[in-house]
């Protein structure tokens, strides 16, 4: 079985630009979580995708944006690119919400900001 | 504001020796206490995870203790090999809703 994959691996932007990253879950899977892994900061929730509607949001601002596809698919799209937006970003899935389901992450997007 | 403490930040163990890593929380509304296990270049890995109706947790070399009153968890690895060297994450959730991680422990087993 698949796990959740995450593309494209690297992204080189400059500042200003916009950043679209993608995901696809577990096959079966219907919940997407983003996470944010910069150095230093450790892992924050970005966003919560679940059966197409955004469920919670992290500490983040609206430049921070996503979606999920009736595959269950993810997007997230990161807007007015600024330089500490360099990190990490992962992503997980789970089979449903609901209680104690485990979230299995992705390898993540590695987005430089020059 | 970070949710759950993690210490230590870094961890040099022996090979054979105990691992030992420690995670505090305060959100009374945490009730799924898992454990990731992240390599260089890799996404976290699930490695065990605990519910508050269990004091303790064991599969294989790792053991998860989780003291509910004091609100604290803790990751024990009994046997530590080489290959267990990695970042350690623990984090906290309400049900379904997202992860709120400690802020990692690197974990160096030495040969």
């Amino acid at each position: 079985e698949a796990g959740v994959t995450q593309s494209p691996t690297h992204l080189i932007k400059t500042r200003g630009q916009q950043a679209t990253l993608r995901c696809s879950p577990i096959s079966g899977h219907t919940s997407v979580y983003w996470y944010q892994q910069a150095l230093g900061l450790g892992l924050q929730f970005l966003l919560w995708y679940d059966e197409g509607e955004e469920r919670n949001r992290g500490n983040f601002p609206p430049r921070f944006s996503g979606r999920q596809f009736p595959n269950y698919s993810s997007e997230l799209n990161v807007n007015a690119l600024e330089l500490e937006d360099s990190a990490l970003y992962l992503c997980a899935s789970t089979l449903e919400q609901g209680a104690w389901e485990p979230q299995h992450f992705g390898d993540g997007t590695r987005l430089s900001i020059l | 504001q970070q949710q759950v403490k993690q210490s230590p930040q870094s961890l040099i163990v022996q090979k054979g020796g105990i691992s030992i890593i420690n995670c505090a929380y305060e959100n009374t509304a945490f009730d799924y206490f898992p454990w990731y296990q992240q390599f260089p270049g890799k996404g976290p890995a699930l490695l065990i995870a605990i519910r508050p109706d269990v004091s303790e947790k064991k599969e294989g070399r790792f053991t998860i203790s989780f003291n509910k009153s004091a609100k604290q968890f803790s990751l024990h690895i009994m046997d530590s090999q080489p290959g267990d060297s990695a970042t350690y994450f623990c984090a906290a959730t309400p049900s379904g809703d997202a992860l709120n991680f400690g802020k990692g422990t690197s974990l160096l087993v030495t040969p």
